[in-house]
């Protein structure tokens, strides 16, 4: 069964970074797009970005473009999340999540359990 | 595109039927909708894509339809575990989801 694992969250300062990993076990992961996604707390999920399967492409929602940047090592299977520029709204738990093999703006069918970013002084 | 859930909150018992709803706020062509579940303290699992497809695993009492601006989710006969909170997504252009409809048990 496909399984993504995620790391990597705590407590950071505003106008701090953090970084993101996400390891992935037990699928072909060099052949899938590969998404984040967050979820502040009582809110719906918010897509933040979608890496292509060999790291060549990547699209961001516009409340993070500029600031976060992913990407991914095929050799480890891991996606990573570089966070800069934290403010208070970037709060949330942040998941990572299996896409399509083709299509980046697609569903995702395989879901890690997310890791938790606090954003305070 | 903002989608909209509706009910925002649904109070059933185990057997009812439950249908919630997903409304998108402008046409986009070749779009998607999808239909997640989440449990407290969970991620989202995904129940529904292509609008009308079950993903592996889901029973059959989970059933998607729509067009146009408009999804919905219909749950046949409500089994305890299907109390949880469900989200919709719209895919294909662009890629957002709904704020979530709350199954609760009456």
């Amino acid at each position: 069964q496909a399984n993504l694992v995620e790391s990597g969250g705590g407590v950071v300062q505003p106008g701090g970074s953090l970084r993101l990993s996400c390891a992935a076990s037990t699928f072909s992961f060099s052949s899938y797009t590969m998404h984040w996604v967050r979820q502040a707390p009582g809110k719906g999920p918010e897509w933040l970005a979608v890496i292509s399967y060999d790291g060549g492409d990547r699209y961001y929602g516009d409340s993070v473009e500029g600031r976060f940047t992913v990407s991914r090592d095929n050799s480890k299977n891991v996606v990573y999340l570089q966070m800069d520029s934290l403010r208070g709204d970037d709060t949330a738990v942040y998941y990572c999540a299996r896409g399509d093999v083709y299509y980046y703006y697609h569903y995702m069918d395989v879901w890690g359990k997310g890791t938790a970013v606090t954003v305070s002084s | 595109i903002v989608l909209t859930q509706s009910p925002g909150t649904l109070s059933l018992s185990p057997g009812d039927r439950a249908t919630l709803s997903c409304k998108a706020s402008q046409s986009v062509g070749n779009t998607y909708s999808a239909w997640y579940q989440q449990k407290p303290g969970q991620a989202p699992r995904l129940l529904i894509h292509s609008t009308s497809k079950r993903a592996t695993g889901i029973p059959d009492r989970f059933s998607g339809s729509g067009s146009g601006t408009d999804s919905t989710l219909t749950i046949t006969r409500l089994e305890p575990e299907d109390f949880a909170v469900y989200y919709c997504q719209l895919y294909g252009t662009s890629l957002t989801f709904g704020g979530g409809s709350k199954v609760e048990m009456k």
